[in-house]
């Protein structure tokens, strides 16, 4: 079993439409959930960081975070064209007090105009 | 520096010759990870410095590959023996080195061998 595992997809959505992606991961004892943003040829950056249950919205982004079922997920609502990229999630496992921070394969997010 | 800085940006090879990657981290992070990025795929995890602590060399794929940390600060991670299946992109971050903090990435390295 992967540590970090989401759906590779292509996830595709029509402009306006609320694009949904998840991502479920195996240590229970992991701090710190982050998702970060692809664009094709480019270096991940990061779009939310999470830390407690609950969700957790910036403009157009909502993270939402379940440690009982150690899930999290990323809502983008009235997508984009523009937000057409592969979604990273990474998770940070405890280590001292450094942030070793292992990702998923990322979701591809294809918005449609 | 503003960000993080990687060099060479490409670097094609040879299969069998050695390769150096350089990493300049932001000012002032103490956390340096490297990371690996093959086509179409995730981002593996290879080898993680912080501060002075023993490096995490849990994701290193095979003794051909190493990586250093001088000063706490530049890193160069060594690939021996290049071979076709290391062609990648190597990607260098770095962090203030607290659990929970953003990672910031450089552009990454990319390497053909052929």
């Amino acid at each position: 079993q992967k540590e970090v595992e989401q759906n590779s997809g292509p996830l595709s959505v029509p402009e306006g439409a609320i694009a949904s992606l998840n991502c479920t991961y195996s240590d229970r004892v992991s701090q710190s959930f982050f998702w970060y943003r692809q664009y094709s040829g480019k270096s991940p950056e990061l779009i939310m960081s999470i830390y407690s249950n609950g969700d957790k919205e910036d403009g157009r982004f909502t993270a939402q975070l379940n440690k009982a079922s150690q899930y999290v997920s990323l809502l983008i609502r009235d997508s984009q064209p523009s937000d057409s990229a592969t979604y990273l999630c990474a998770v940070s496992l405890l280590y001292n007090q450094g942030g070793k921070l292992i990702f998923g394969q990322g979701t591809e997010l294809s918005v449609k105009p | 520096g503003a960000g993080v800085s990687q060099s060479p940006s490409n670097k094609v090879t040879e299969k069998g010759k050695d390769v150096e990657l350089r990493c300049d981290p932001i000012s002032g992070h103490t956390a340096l990870y490297w990371y690996r990025q093959s086509l179409g795929q995730g981002l593996e995890f290879l080898i993680y410095f912080q501060g002075n602590s023993a490096p995490d060399k849990s994701g290193l794929p095979s003794d051909r590959f190493s990586a250093e940390r001088t000063g706490g600060s530049v890193s160069t991670l060594t690939i021996q023996r290049t071979q076709q299946e290391d062609s990648a992109v190597y990607l260098c971050a770095s962090s203030r080195g607290q659990s929970g903090n953003t990672i910031y990435f450089g552009e990454g390295s990319w390497l053909t061998v052929v």
